[in-house]
């Protein structure tokens, strides 16, 4: 069975500061990874993807995520954090085997970013 | 390419009325997905499709119903609304199971 914890629901960061934002997984298989971002009243947007090739993985926004078998974590960071961050954070288990091409969700994580 | 697109963007029903909303995606994509989001709990899957013709029961499909007979469309049903279903919907779609989805930009819904 797949599955994700968000280990923080809220975050709150000052502009110019680091972010992370916690993921831990749960998979069976050799698991597919992702974080989604949701801005407020907005639909979701991919904001990186591991698929087991370079376990750092980068995605948009200065945005990159570390897999680590070990941990089984998928942490999502960024060295500076920036206004137009605050939004709503997915950390997301891919199926396999009889659940292929199903999403599972973790349950958010809100990013806030104090001026 | 306008991605996916869902219809309508927001809905007030009355309990026991029915609706349904509807998705279309042009890019071609075979697997087609109904999520429903609230607050404090993610997106959870309610019906998925991995081709025309074809759908299967996510975790919380009790009250739904959907139908693909189209490729690029996949419609949710809701045949006696009720307000536990208030909520926001979103459609998303991929070209394989693997794959990246790609999401609307959602519906809500309120059910009174």
């Amino acid at each position: 069975a797949q599955s994700v914890t968000q280990l923080d629901s809220h975050v709150s960061v000052s502009e110019g500061t680091p972010v992370l934002l916690r993921c831990n997984y749960s998979s069976s298989y050799s698991p597919s990874l992702f974080w989604y971002v949701q801005h407020p009243n907005k639909g979701l947007q991919l904001l990186l993807k591991y698929t087991s090739a370079a376990t750092l993985v980068k995605g948009i926004n200065g945005f990159e995520a570390e897999f680590k078998k070990s941990e089984t974590s998928f942490h999502l960071t960024k060295p500076s954090a920036h206004m137009s961050d605050a939004a709503e954070y997915f950390c997301v288990v891919g199926g396999r085997g009889s659940t292929l091409g199903r999403l599972y969700f973790g349950r958010g994580t809100q990013l806030t970013v104090w001026p | 390419n306008a991605g996916v697109t869902q219809t309508p963007k927001f809905r007030v029903l009355k309990t026991g009325q029915s609706m349904t909303l509807l998705c279309a995606q042009d890019m071609n994509h075979e697997y087609m997905y109904w999520y429903r989001q609230d607050p404090g709990m993610g997106l959870r899957l309610i019906h998925y499709s991995v081709g025309e013709g074809t759908t299967a029961k996510g975790e919380v499909p009790d009250g739904y119903n959907v139908s693909r007979l189209k490729k690029q469309n996949f419609l949710l049903g809701l045949e006696s609304a009720a307000p536990s279903q208030t909520s926001v919907y979103f459609c998303a779609s991929s070209y394989e199971g693997l794959e990246t989805q790609y999401f609307g930009p959602g519906t809500r819904l309120l059910v009174l």
